[in-house]
């Protein structure tokens, strides 16, 4: 069984910084491409960060360029998500996620919760 | 970046009935369409993909259909189980975009 289990979150002063981790389980971590979505409270969903199976690659919504960084290691089976500068619009539910075929997400983590506010 | 837009944003309907959600896109994402039910408090699952393809363990009840830049995600006999929030979203350009959601209740 696939299992996603996300940790890392909390309430943090804006500007400052924090790491999520996403630990998997039930399937081969090093074939998929892994993803981290948000949720504002009450709203949508928005995609945040991508990396490719290998690490080589990753790709970042505009508004956290420069900001996030996504990473993994496949030793450990661990999805990373290190917020630098964050903002108050960062706040959110962070879900990671991964599927069978790009960004189609069959599989989420039951979330984190990351409130930036002073 | 592709918007979508899904009606109605509230539905309300009683048990047995068919009820259907509407997503258009701002440009043609050639059936890279995804829905995602989510139940209050939960993560969102993973209902339908390329626009009409039933993931594993979803009742039949569910179907999706639609082509370009019009989508639509019908119930059969809807159930109480079925009340949550449902949002679309495309996978053909990056960076890949969801609905606002369609958030169902029962009447």
């Amino acid at each position: 069984e696939v299992q996603l289990v996300e940790s890392g979150g909390g309430l943090v002063q804006p500007g400052r910084s924090l790491k999520l981790s996403c630990a998997a389980s039930g399937f081969t971590f090093s074939n998929y491409g892994m993803h981290w979505i948000r949720q504002a409270p009450t709203k949508g969903l928005e995609w945040v960060a991508s990396i490719s199976p290998s690490g080589g690659s990753t790709y970042y919504r505009d508004s956290v360029k420069g900001r996030f960084t996504i990473s993994r290691d496949n030793a450990k089976s661990t999805l990373y998500l290190q917020m630098d500068s964050l903002r108050s619009e960062d706040t959110a539910t962070y879900y990671c996620a991964t599927g069978h075929s790009s960004y189609i997400y069959d599989y989420w983590g039951q979330g984190v919760m990351v409130t930036v506010s002073s | 970046d592709i918007q979508m837009t899904q009606s109605p944003a509230s539905l309300s309907a009683s048990l047995g009935e068919t009820v259907t959600i509407e997503c258009l896109a701002s440009e043609d994402i050639y059936s890279n369409l995804a829905w995602y039910q989510q139940k209050p408090g939960k993560s969102p699952q993973l209902l339908i993909y390329y626009a009409n393809s039933l993931n594993d363990g979803v009742p039949s009840r569910f179907s999706g259909s639609g082509s370009g830049t019009q989508y639509s995600l019908k119930i059969n006999s809807l159930q109480s189980e079925d009340v949550s929030i449902y949002f679309c979203q495309q996978n053909y350009d990056s960076p890949n975009t969801f609905g606002a959601g369609t958030k169902l209740e029962l009447k």
